[in-house]
């Protein structure tokens, strides 16, 4: 099993572009959820997915959207990218939807810098 | 959103000695994780603490869920370089963890040779 993948590893991006990060895993799990890391902020959630279908917002939704067409995919899309979305995103998984019981099995972060 | 709050912020010490991380909140907790993040990856789960007053070993690691459910501490024993990395708390945002999880900012943790 490859757990979870993430794609691309680094971005750049200008102000106001758009951009998809992607996010698989092959673990047929049920719950994904997306962070960002910020210096001295920890991780905060951004989205989660309790099943193919179902979203919800986290702490921090504010200009990303997601989608959960499929179990194993978790795209997470900046719609219009801004410099305060400069972070490491990480996607996560889980096997149920009690997040804090089950264990996370994150990805290796994607890096966005936004200029 | 319940916080968890870390402490300390950063910590170096010397290989062979002994340190405790705190994780502590206000709010009541279902259960709370313990991960560790090295540089350029994504945390790994360590360990989940269910019940009130339940501890945990991994080896020199020793984990501890507060009896009221509010705090927890981690506690490694005769350190070693290979303990280096970010030490992350985490709990259920609304206490369970139907909603996701709320994670604390870390702890920096450096053990020199």
């Amino acid at each position: 099993n490859a757990g979870v993948t993430q794609t691309p590893k680094f971005q750049v991006l200008k102000t106001g572009q758009s951009m998809t990060l992607q996010c698989a895993q092959d673990m047929n799990h049920e719950y994904m959820s997306w962070y960002r890391q910020d210096p001295g902020m920890g991780l905060r959630l951004i989205h989660y997915s309790v099943g193919a279908g179902i979203t919800d917002q986290g702490e921090v939704p504010n200009g990303y959207n997601v989608s959960r067409s499929t179990t194993e995919d978790f795209p997470l899309r900046l719609l219009s990218a801004a410099p305060s979305q400069t972070s490491v995103y990480f996607c996560a998984s889980s096997y149920s939807a009690d997040a804090a019981k089950n264990t996370q099995y994150f990805g290796p972060g994607t890096r966005l810098t936004v200029l | 959103t319940q916080l968890l709050e870390q402490s300390p912020q950063f910590l170096s010490i010397q290989e062979g000695e002994n340190l405790t991380v705190y994780c502590n909140s206000s709010s009541v907790f279902s259960s709370l994780q313990w991960y560790r993040q090295e540089p350029g990856e994504g945390p790994v789960l360590l360990v989940t603490v269910v019940t009130g007053g339940e501890v945990k070993k991994l080896k020199r690691l020793t984990f501890q869920f507060g009896d009221a459910r509010k705090d927890s501490s981690l506690h490694i024993t005769a350190a070693q370089p290979g303990d280096t990395g970010l030490y992350l708390c985490a709990g259920g945002r609304s206490g369970g963890g139907a909603d996701g999880l709320t994670f604390g900012k870390g702890t920096h943790l450096i053990i020199q040779p």
